[in-house]
């Protein structure tokens, strides 16, 4: 199987702030990756897909990059509203696809 | 509007079985590969399985053998048969579409989620 690390696990940073999260494939995945948002009880929200797509209604300041093993989820200036979970998944293994564990955005 | 709606969540004993059902609304739903992904409490996404528009199905191997995927397209209907249910199996499972003319299986579309709880 495909691991998927996510770093860092958690980070405080704040509005205004731009955020960069990285997601490392243990073998390369080409453009296969995309990119959640969670909040407390609610399901995931695509944001990226094929690594650099922006889903329709995902606001400008979210972007994507990267290829092969290394990929990165920025926010070019935090809100209020992005403090959540970001999860990267890999579809390159399909039918097995694989998750990272998760990043927790915190307000500092 | 598209809406994914499950159903069928609860508490039962290690070695039991559970069915879930996610009603699928607002879309054509044979038109769309359809897959389940659980979340344990407080832990990451899992991906659980995925039935394509020809019934093809997909199973990573920490369920295969004891889950069954299906589809009712006539119900606008997906199901998750669940076998042999062991305590790890304890989580919210949720019912994904994936996005029209995907190549990365990413899901566009996600239901609530219904809590499956496997305790003696």
């Amino acid at each position: 199987d495909i691991q998927m690390t996510q770093s860092p696990s958690s980070l405080s940073a704040s509005v205004g702030d731009r955020v960069t999260i990285t997601c490392r494939a243990s073998q390369s995945i080409s453009s296969y990756l995309n990119w959640y948002q969670q909040k407390p009880g609610k399901a995931p929200k695509l944001l990226i897909y094929a690594a650099s797509s922006l889903q329709s209604g995902v606001p400008s300041r979210f972007s994507g990059s990267g290829s092969g093993t290394d990929f990165t989820l920025t926010i070019s200036s935090l809100q209020p509203e992005d403090f959540a979970t970001y999860y990267c998944q890999q579809s390159y293994s399909m039918p097995g696809i694989t998750f990272g564990q998760g990043t927790r955005l915190e307000i500092k | 509007e598209v809406q994914l709606v499950e159903s069928g969540g609860g508490l039962v004993q290690p070695g039991g079985s559970l069915r879930l059902s996610c009603a699928a609304s607002g879309f054509t739903f044979s038109s769309y590969d359809m897959h389940w992904v659980r979340q344990a409490t407080g832990k990451g996404l899992e991906w659980v399985s995925a039935i394509g528009t020809a019934g093809d199905t997909y199973y990573p191997g920490s369920v295969k053998g004891r889950f069954t995927i299906s589809r009712e397209n006539a119900k606008n209907s997906l199901y998750l048969q669940m076998n042999s249910l062991r305590a790890e199996d304890t989580a919210v499972y949720y019912c994904a579409r994936v996005r029209s003319s995907s190549w990365t299986w990413d899901f566009d579309y996600w239901g609530q989620g219904t809590l499956v709880t496997v305790s003696s």
